[in-house]
């Protein structure tokens, strides 16, 4: 079955450690994204890449990372400099074409930090 | 810039009621708009999508027009039931753009 894998689902972190989140497809998607989503606030667009070894600043970027080494995978790292780094993380892929195409969402990691 | 609008939740509805979940946008451009659904825990699923004024998504019982004039396309269900429960977004792309952009969300709780 095609689809989009992000693990873990659910992550603990201490304050003032980076923390990578792992986003994995295999629709053979060129593009894909990472979102922030927090309660009352919708999502909001960190990076995104639409070919391999490219990618792009979102809305909220200050605070991650991103690499795009592969076409199938685009991990976030969530780096000290984050000051309110809990929250629910969504990566999503999509075919790049300049016309519609709908993103396709994986199931998520809630990240806590304390 | 693009922005989207949706109605404010929580949203709660007796089994077998009629829906409506109110979204206009802000577009610069020709944009293509969608409805997303969150169970909890889950991601997002896309629920359906107009491409052009005039068109109407439909998928699983819910419809939605795209009204150009209005700027909106509201969500519309007939009956629903205790398993649509769930987050609502309304969401819209501007052709040529890579960025969807999201309304809040609208939470929906059906009691039996």
């Amino acid at each position: 079955d095609g689809g989009i894998t992000q693990s873990p689902k659910y992550l603990f972190r201490k304050e003032g450690q980076n923390v990578t989140l792992s986003c994995e497809q295999n629709l053979n998607h060129d593009a894909m994204y990472w979102y922030r989503q927090d309660p009352g606030q919708g999502l909001r667009l960190i990076y995104y890449s639409q070919i391999v070894n490219d990618f792009q600043k979102g809305d909220i970027a200050e605070g991650y990372s991103v690499s795009r080494e592969k076409k199938e995978s685009f991990p976030l790292t969530v780096t000290s400099a984050q000051k309110n780094p809990t929250a629910f993380y969504l990566c999503a892929s999509s075919i790049f074409l300049a016309g519609v195409d709908e993103q396709y969402f994986g199931p998520g990691t809630r990240l806590t930090v304390t | 810039g693009d922005s989207v609008t949706q109605m404010e939740g929580p949203v709660t509805l007796s089994e077998e009621a009629f829906l409506t979940i109110n979204c206009t946008y802000t577009a610069t451009g020709y944009p293509s708009l969608f409805w997303y659904v969150q169970y909890p825990g889950e991601g997002l699923q896309l629920l359906l999508k107009a491409t052009k004024a005039d068109d109407k998504g439909s998928n699983k019982g819910f419809e939605a027009t795209y009204r150009k004039e209005t700027t909106s396309f509201h969500l519309e269900k007939g009956s629903v039931q205790v398993s649509d429960s769930a987050v609502y977004f309304c969401a819209l792309r501007d052709f040529g753009n890579e960025k969807l952009t999201f309304g809040t969300g609208t939470r929906l709780t059906i009691i039996p």
